[in-house]
């Protein structure tokens, strides 16, 4: 079992281009995450999606970011344009099951850095 | 006021102690309690939850729920070197999921 996987792991961009973080969850869970690490907030969850559809996407914290999940196997976050408060580092988690009461397996994590 | 709370630390303890951490959430219908652990440059990674008052153990670790103070525990038996890191106490409120900022602890050899 591979894990969940992210990509990229590092990422460094001006401001104001557009960033895209991917991730693969591990076959068979159907809960996909989206967290945001910094030293001043923790982590923190800005959505989650049941069965490839959003379900609260009240963390997303501006119209900046969107994420998607086309099927079962893919989900992207995307930050447009990126601003320099936007560097943290962004985990995607995956669980079995859509309560949200199970455990969840975070993938590796993607470094951002926008300068 | 944040929904889940704990003590950023340092704490530090010697080898073979007892390591205590301590969370408290602030929704009292709250469900489920995680304590996730994460070395440093790496993602958190599950330890132990409960969604019952009370205690629960596994191994080295005792989780403890107590819903009407609103508080959850993790204790940390015979701690090692390898437990240093940081602990996130995570919880559980309706479709919400909620980390606190961790608490970093150090065992000292």
């Amino acid at each position: 079992d591979a894990g969940v996987i992210q990509s990229p792991r590092h990422e460094v961009t001006e401001m104001g281009q557009e960033v895209t973080l991917r991730c693969k969850p591990i076959s068979g869970h159907n809960s996909l995450f989206w967290y945001r690490q910094t030293m001043m907030r923790g982590l923190e969850l800005l959505i989650y999606f049941n069965n490839n559809v959003p379900i609260d996407d009240s963390g997303m914290p501006e119209d900046r970011f969107s994420a998607k999940m086309p099927n079962a196997s893919f989900s992207t976050l995307k930050i447009q344009p990126s601003e320099p408060r936007d560097s943290a580092v962004y985990f995607c988690a995956s669980s079995i099951g859509t309560s949200g009461s199970n455990e969840q397996f975070f993938g590796p994590g993607t470094r951002l850095t926008v300068l | 006021q944040k929904e889940v709370e704990q003590n950023s630390g340092p704490l530090s303890v010697p080898e073979g102690a007892i390591a205590s951490l301590n969370c408290t959430y602030s929704d009292r219908g709250s469900q489920s309690f995680f304590w996730y652990r994460q070395y440093s440059g790496k993602s958190p990674e599950l330890i132990m939850f409960i969604y019952s008052n009370g205690d629960k153990e596994d191994g080295r670790f005792t989780a403890q729920l107590n819903k009407a103070s609103q508080y959850v525990s993790l204790l940390i038996r015979d701690s090692q070197p390898s437990d240093s890191a940081t602990y996130l106490c995570a919880v559980t409120s309706g479709n919400q999921f909620y980390f606190g900022t961790g608490t970093s602890l150090t065992v000292i050899p």
